[in-house]
């Protein structure tokens, strides 16, 4: 059954925690996504990956970390930096980055309060 | 400017009629448009993807794209209570791959 799995789907963080969501995929998909979803906002992109071993910088990388060791797992950490990182965050998959192969399927969440 | 446009609704359509969303984009050289389905809670699903000028029909989903206007629309026949969710509309601009999502319109399909 192909798909993206992402755990945990809800998650509390005191202040001053990082904390880790983990994402996978069986799609055999070479780029993966995180986005972040606030209340009223569209998805705003944190990292991609293209491939393996390479990462790049969205639009709000500033407090996030990730790592892409192998084509099925893109793990982010929200680090301590991250002020304000309450918020529902989505990781997704595409068989490319561009052209008709970029259509981007989504896992179903993660949603990060912070107490 | 933003550079997608959507209005945020709610879009209230009776059981059976046809409910029209619509989405514009400010980057007239992009060229990959998507439209997803996200229920409260819940993540998107990608219903529609549209890569050049004209209708796409899949079941009772329409999308329409002009690029020379720079909108690109939903159109959903038979309207059904399921239907009633927020629909994102994504655009990746031109020399690049990134998605820009709209801020969604909400549907709501009254039984």
């Amino acid at each position: 059954d192909g798909g993206i799995t992402q755990s945990p789907k809800y998650l509390f963080r005191k202040e001053g925690q990082n904390v880790t969501l983990s994402c996978e995929q069986n799609l055999n998909h070479d780029a993966m996504y995180w986005y972040r979803q606030d209340p009223g906002q569209g998805l705003r992109l944190i990292y991609y990956s293209q491939i393996v071993n390479d990462f790049q910088k969205g639009d709000i990388a500033e407090g996030y970390s990730v790592s892409r060791e192998k084509k099925e797992s893109f793990p982010l950490t929200v680090t301590s930096a991250q002020k304000n990182p309450t918020a529902f965050y989505l990781c997704a998959s595409s068989i490319a980055t561009r052209g008709f192969y970029n259509e981007q399927f989504f896992g179903p969440g993660t949603r990060l309060t912070v107490l | 400017q933003k550079e997608v446009e959507q209005n945020s609704g709610p879009l209230s359509v009776p059981e059976g009629a046809i409910a029209s969303l619509n989405c514009t984009y400010s980057d007239r050289g992009s060229q990959s448009f998507f439209w997803y389905r996200q229920y409260s809670g819940k993540s998107p699903e990608l219903i529609m993807s549209i890569y050049s000028n004209g209708d796409k029909e899949d079941g009772r989903f329409t999308a329409q794209l002009n690029k020379a206007s720079q909108y690109v629309s939903l159109l959903i026949r038979d309207s059904q209570p399921s239907d009633s969710a927020t629909y994102l509309c994504a655009v990746v601009t031109s020399g690049t791959y990134k998605y820009i999502f709209g801020t969604g319109t909400r549907l709501k399909v009254l039984a």
